[in-house]
C-alpha cells in the first residue's frame, strides 16, 4: 500500500539552528514526491517538488531512493519558517492522486 | 486573478442534516479533488474528479457524496451518514495527467456539527 510517514509530530529548534523534516515513503511504483507549507490562517501551499530540483526559500530536499526517503533541509533556520510542513506522494496509478504525511509543525524559536 | 474559491469559510450542521460545501475553480484545471484535514492525521482524500460527469470515491468516501457537472465546480456534500463530520475541509485542483504539476488548494471550510 501507498504511504507517506513523517515521524515527527512537532518539531522545534531555535533561530539559525540547521532543520530536517523527515518523511518515509512506500511505493512500488516511480515516485513522485511533494512538500507543502501551511503558514498560521494562510492556505496550503506547495513548497517544493523532487522533479524541479529547486530551492525555495533557502529549503531543499533530496529523493533517496534507497532509502526511501525525501527530508526537507534548511541549513539556517528562521522565524518565518514556523509553519505545518506536509510530505505528500502522487499515485502514478490513479492520476495525480496525492497521499500525504500526517503533518510535522516546525517551531523556531528566538 | 486565478484560483479556487471554497466557501463558506464557516458552517455549523445540526446532527441529521446534510450540508453542501462549495468549491470553484478558474484555473481551467480538469481534476478536482475533496480532502478533509485532520489534527494528526494529515489529508485524506474524499472523493476525486479528473473529467468532468466523472468522480472516484477516495479513502474515506463514506458519508460523503459529489457531483461534477461542470469542469469549474466540485461540490461536496457532507450526508447525516458520516459519523464524525466535525473537520476542516481542503478542495485541490490540477491539471490532468500532470503528476509533477502538485495541486492549487483552496482556502478550506471548517465545518462543527452542533
Amino acid at each position: 500500500a501507498q504511504r507517506v510517514t513523517q515521524p515527527e509530530k512537532l518539531l522545534s529548534v531555535f533561530k539559525g539552528a540547521p532543520v530536517e523534516l523527515k518523511c518515509n515513503y512506500s511505493y512500488s511504483g516511480s515516485p513522485e514526491l511533494f512538500w507543502y507549507v501551511q503558514y498560521s490562517r494562510q492556505r496550503l501551499q506547495l513548497l517544493l517538488r523532487h522533479i524541479s530540483r529547486e530551492s525555495i526559500k533557502g529549503f531543499t530536499a533530496d529523493l533517496n531512493k534507497g532509502e526511501t526517503s525525501f527530508h526537507l533541509k534548511k541549513p539556517f533556520a528562521q522565524e518565518e519558517d514556523s509553519a505545518m510542513y506536509y510530505c505528500a506522494l502522487s499515485i502514478m496509478e490513479y492520476g495525480n492522486k496525492l497521499v500525504f504525511g500526517a503533518g510535522t509543525i516546525l517551531r523556531v524559536k528566538s | 486573478d486565478g484560483g479556487i474559491t471554497q466557501s463558506p469559510k464557516y458552517l455549523f450542521r445540526k446532527e441529521g442534516q446534510n450540508v453542501t460545501l462549495s468549491c470553484e475553480q478558474n484555473l481551467n484545471h480538469d481534476a478536482m479533488y475533496w480532502y478533509r484535514q485532520d489534527p494528526g492525521q494529515g489529508l485524506r482524500l474524499i472523493y476525486y474528479s479528473q473529467i468532468v460527469n466523472d468522480f472516484q470515491k477516495g479513502d474515506i468516501a463514506e458519508g460523503y457524496s459529489v457531483s461534477r457537472e461542470k469542469k469549474e465546480s466540485f461540490p461536496l456534500t457532507v450526508t447525516s451518514a458520516q459519523k464524525n463530520p466535525t473537520a476542516f475541509y481542503l478542495c485541490a485542483s490540477s491539471p490532468q495527467g500532470a503528476r509533477g504539476y502538485g495541486y492549487t488548494f483552496g482556502s478550506g471550510t471548517r465545518l462543527t456539527v452542533v
